[in-house]
């Protein structure tokens, strides 16, 4: 059985602070990691997908790295701001498995003004 | 960019009733479309993928008499679920994508379907 960890569960900052969430994947047979954010009332929005290991992804404030060895992957917020309420989806495509995404139940993100 | 349309975003509907969801790529050609649900507080759970011109390969579990999905073109997938019953209400999201897993999908606003 293939699963997707992400933690934590939730989390509840103040604007200006930066935080990070984590996802764990199955690291034999890996093929790619995506990064989505999905805010309320909105589709999920693609954030990064990464294969290689040691991968940094950044866009904006938001950045990813990549372990493939150890299976895992961090998610980086600087500066937290409002607008990054939402829910971050990470899923984990796995050669073993037709590289089909597998996705964790998302790190759901408050930020305080 | 890459803007993905799914309607209804809401359905109502009694037992019995087929109700036939899509899913337009509005600005990019998808060589893949996906078909997911959602139970609360659940991941998103893959139930098929479809690439245009062929069958779409379901997952285990996923009875394809049931949720019959037509993939016509590059631009716009179908999910029919065919004679819906109150265990068939669940939230229904389609993806676009131009691969597998080595590119990012993009998705539809979903569908709610509650079933009477």
């Amino acid at each position: 059985i293939l699963n997707v960890e992400q933690s934590p569960q939730s989390l509840h900052v103040q604007e200006g602070d930066s935080t990070n969430f984590t996802c764990s994947f199955p690291s034999s047979n890996f093929y790619a990691l995506h990064w989505y954010r999905w805010e309320t009332a909105k589709s999920p929005e693609a954030l990064f997908v990464m294969t290689l290991n040691g991968d940094e992804k950044k866009k904006g404030r938001i950045s990813a790295t990549l372990n493939t060895k150890e299976g895992y992957s961090y998610l980086y917020i600087k500066g937290s701001q409002p607008e990054d309420s939402a829910t971050y989806l990470c899923a984990s495509g796995n050669a073993g498995n037709n590289r089909k995404l597998i996705w964790g139940l998302g790190t759901s993100l408050a930020v305080n003004p | 960019g890459a803007v993905v349309s799914q309607h209804p975003s809401r359905v109502i509907c009694k037992s019995g009733t087929s109700v036939k969801i899509e899913c337009r790529s509005l600005d990019f050609q998808a060589t893949t479309m996906f078909w997911y649900r959602q139970f609360p507080k659940q991941s998103l759970m893959l139930m098929a993928t479809s690439n245009e011109g062929s069958k779409a390969t379901y997952e285990q579990g996923v009875e394809k008499d049931k949720f019959l999905i037509n993939h016509a073109s590059l631009t716009l997938s179908t999910l029919t679920v065919t004679s819906a019953h109150p265990e068939d209400s669940s939230f229904y999201i389609c993806s676009a994508s131009q691969g597998i897993s080595n590119q990012p999908q993009h998705f539809g606003d979903g569908t709610r379907l509650s079933i009477l």
